[in-house]
């Protein structure tokens, strides 16, 4: 069953300007991913913060994760045009065994307009 | 060093006809996941597969749908007697480790049913 929940659902915002997404989630985790999706194509992982790491860092994304709140966000700073993409946290379970399938949020939809 | 190749890119059938979605793994990969994603939702968790081994098909419909991944050649994703609400996209991803590593995603296949 998806446990990610990522807000806002949609995000309209104006190039140079910063977007912000959240995510939260249900049990504890191993790590957080995020991806990217532009339409029709698949997934692009972005970034993948530990359960014992609290910022990380990769070029213009920003990801933070707190473990007590079960909660992460992704920030893109200066946005671009072609940032304009669906965005999905996705996390794996601790101690999730031999079967560690990423669990899905449902997704941010980031409208950059130029 | 190719992706993770899925065809055909776009897969249209008539009610009841058979669907096959093939996806090959980045080298080196042994890990693989399929997904089905519905306009403006998230991924769905179909089926984990390693070679010659159905790690976890929880996602998948126990009628009609079918996985395998053979010691040689690319992960099948079979629908018998499709109906119209098997249209989606259907994702493969590939990994070189048990699920909390990356995922690599192909490009997806489009099945529309007639």
């Amino acid at each position: 069953s998806q446990q990610g929940e990522e807000d806002p659902q949609a995000l309209s915002i104006q190039e140079g300007e910063n977007a912000t997404m959240n995510c939260s989630y249900k049990t504890s985790i191993n790590n957080l991913q995020w991806y990217r999706q532009n339409s029709g194509r698949g997934l692009v992982h972005l970034i993948l913060i530990r359960s014992n790491e609290r910022e990380k860092h990769s070029g213009r994304l920003r990801v933070t994760l707190d473990t007590s709140k079960k909660s992460s966000s992704l920030l893109i700073t200066a946005s671009r045009a072609a940032d304009t993409a669906s965005y999905f946290c996705a996390t794996v379970a601790y101690n999730a065994g031999n079967n560690r399938k990423l669990i899905w949020g449902l997704g941010t939809s980031l409208a950059v307009n130029p | 060093n190719a992706g993770v190749m899925q065809n055909p890119r776009h897969l249209v059938r008539r009610r009841g006809q058979e669907a096959r979605l093939r996806c090959s793994p980045m080298k080196g990969h042994s890990h693989v996941y399929w997904y089905r994603q519905l306009p403006e939702e998230g991924l769905k968790f179909m089926v984990y597969l390693q070679k010659e081994n159905i790690i976890d098909e929880s996602g998948m419909p126990k009628e009609r749908f079918s996985a395998e991944f053979p010691k040689e050649g690319p992960s099948i994703l079979r629908i018998q007697q499709v109906v119209r609400g098997d249209s989606a996209a259907y994702f493969c991803a590939s990994s070189y480790s048990s699920g909390n590593e990356k995922l690599f995603f192909g490009s997806g296949t489009q099945l529309s049913v007639l």
